[in-house]
């Protein structure tokens, strides 16, 4: 069964820090697609990422980058420098590739960056 | 970003009433999906439909009632509700390819009194 854990339930850091959020996934599917969004307190769920289980190449855009490891079955996400608008709830979710797009989220992680 | 919108983004309603939400996508997508997010809990995926055919039911309440007139639009009637029915409910769509990537609606917040 699919199963996504983000362990951090809330992360406090003053602005500048570096801060990483922790996402650790199970599936038994060889092909799958993990995923960040970011939800602001207005409430939409932002897309961040899309990684394919074929892919594991780490990727940077701006201030984030994400380290994806098969062999420890993690995607974790790194915002350098941190802002306040970086304040929000960040989730990991997964999905196997013969799902109808059946998108499994972890509990997500509250981010609170400070001034 | 206003690729999916939903409507009314606030919603109080008594346990007797009926009240609709609606969703709409214009981003040529064809697959549309309902998910509800309560407090403490993960996104919780209660219905997809892809090309206007409802594709999963993932055992929602009756009370609960999808309509999907065309790819464009996707509805969620709401009867006798009960308060633990209170949430986030959020719209999102894809492409319909497996695994495209879900773009989200700002949600709607339901409360049940």
């Amino acid at each position: 069964a699919q199963k996504v854990t983000q362990a951090q339930t809330e992360i406090s850091v003053v602005e500048k820090e570096d801060v990483t959020l922790d996402c650790v996934y199970e599936t038994r599917d060889t092909t799958y697609y993990l995923f960040w969004y970011k939800q602001p307190p207005s409430g939409e769920l932002v897309f961040l990422i899309r990684r394919n289980s074929f892919d594991e190449q780490n990727e940077i855009s701006g201030r984030y980058s994400w380290n994806f490891q098969k062999s420890t079955s993690s995607f974790n996400f790194t915002i350098t420098a941190s802002q306040v608008v970086d304040s929000a709830v960040y989730f990991c979710a997964l999905t196997e590739g013969g799902s109808q797009g059946n998108l499994i989220f972890g509990k997500g992680t509250k981010l609170s960056v400070k001034p | 970003e206003t690729g999916v919108t939903q409507t009314p983004r606030h919603l109080v309603m008594g346990m007797t009433n009926k009240k609709s939400l609606k969703c709409e996508q214009h981003l040529g997508h064809n697959a549309m999906y309902w998910y509800k997010q309560s407090a403490k809990k993960p996104l919780e995926l209660m219905f997809v439909y892809n090309f206007k055919e409802q594709t999963e039911n993932n055992s929602v309440p009756s009370r609960f009632s999808p309509e999907c007139p065309n790819s464009s639009h996707l509805f969620l009637h709401l009867h006798t509700l009960q308060p633990e029915d209170s949430a986030l409910y959020l719209c999102a769509s894809t492409l319909g390819g497996l695994a495209d990537t879900q773009y989200f609606g700002p949600g709607t917040r339901l409360t049940v009194l």
